[in-house]
């Protein structure tokens, strides 16, 4: 592994259902963090953990949940999944001293 | 709460020609941040600045913060087809707890060879 690794790649779910996205990351970053990327929207944060055991919401927190019991994983769940939250999903560490690496992304569409 | 703007949304330019792009804050930042994302790719962090007035070259890009650091942008001499992507700016506000990014919706950069 070298960066971060996000999977699945991409899914179909079918709305109402659980799905867990899940990202870890090799380079010992303090600070991760859980963006969606829509068309004509940018980059909106879900939610951020600043440290292992912490997290916090972003501008777009409503159905999603995180969690972070360590430093290299921080897995993203959408309990009931909607069709408003298909999106493109990526996940991203940061040292806090400099930019931040990205997770190639999860694509989902929820149906 | 805070805002970052960027403009233009999209930008069509033929190879060779100059590019730029340009952000605004609606509060003072702490820095700036440069990301690059190729199409169907993830975004790539380019640069940071962090002083006011700050410019800092890579090769053909050069970069600029504001003397308020309220804004900044990025300009691009005599475009190449590699450089088609979205370029986003990123802003940390200034007296912000949370110390997360801000990002702007990006310029979608198109060249024609």
């Amino acid at each position: 592994i070298a960066g971060i690794t996000q999977a699945p790649t991409s899914q179909i779910l079918a709305a109402g259902r659980r799905m867990t996205l899940r990202c870890t990351q090799d380079m010992r970053h303090n600070a991760m963090y859980w963006y969606r990327q829509d068309l004509g929207l940018g980059l909106r944060l879900i939610h951020y953990s600043n440290t292992a055991g912490t997290t916090g919401k972003g501008e777009v927190p409503d159905g999603y949940s995180v969690s972070r019991a360590n430093t290299d994983d921080f897995p993203l769940t959408l309990a009931s999944a909607v069709p408003s939250q298909t999106s493109v999903y990526f996940c991203a560490s940061s040292d806090f001293s400099g930019g931040y690496t990205f997770g190639s992304g999860t694509r989902l569409t929820v149906v | 709460g805070q805002q970052v703007m960027q403009i233009p949304q999209y930008q069509h330019v033929q190879e060779g020609e100059d590019f730029t792009t340009y952000c605004n804050s609606s509060t003072t930042l702490s820095n700036i941040q440069w990301y690059k994302q190729r199409p169907g790719g993830h975004p790539v962090f380019l640069i940071q600045l962090v002083k006011s007035g700050e410019v800092k070259k890579q090769k053909r890009l050069t970069f600029q913060f504001g003397e308020a650091k309220k804004n900044s942008s990025l300009h691009i001499t005599a475009t190449q087809t590699t450089d088609v992507g979205t370029y986003f700016c990123a802003g940390i506000d200034y007296g912000g707890s949370q110390g997360n990014l801000i990002f702007g919706k990006g310029t979608k950069l198109s060249v024609k060879p």
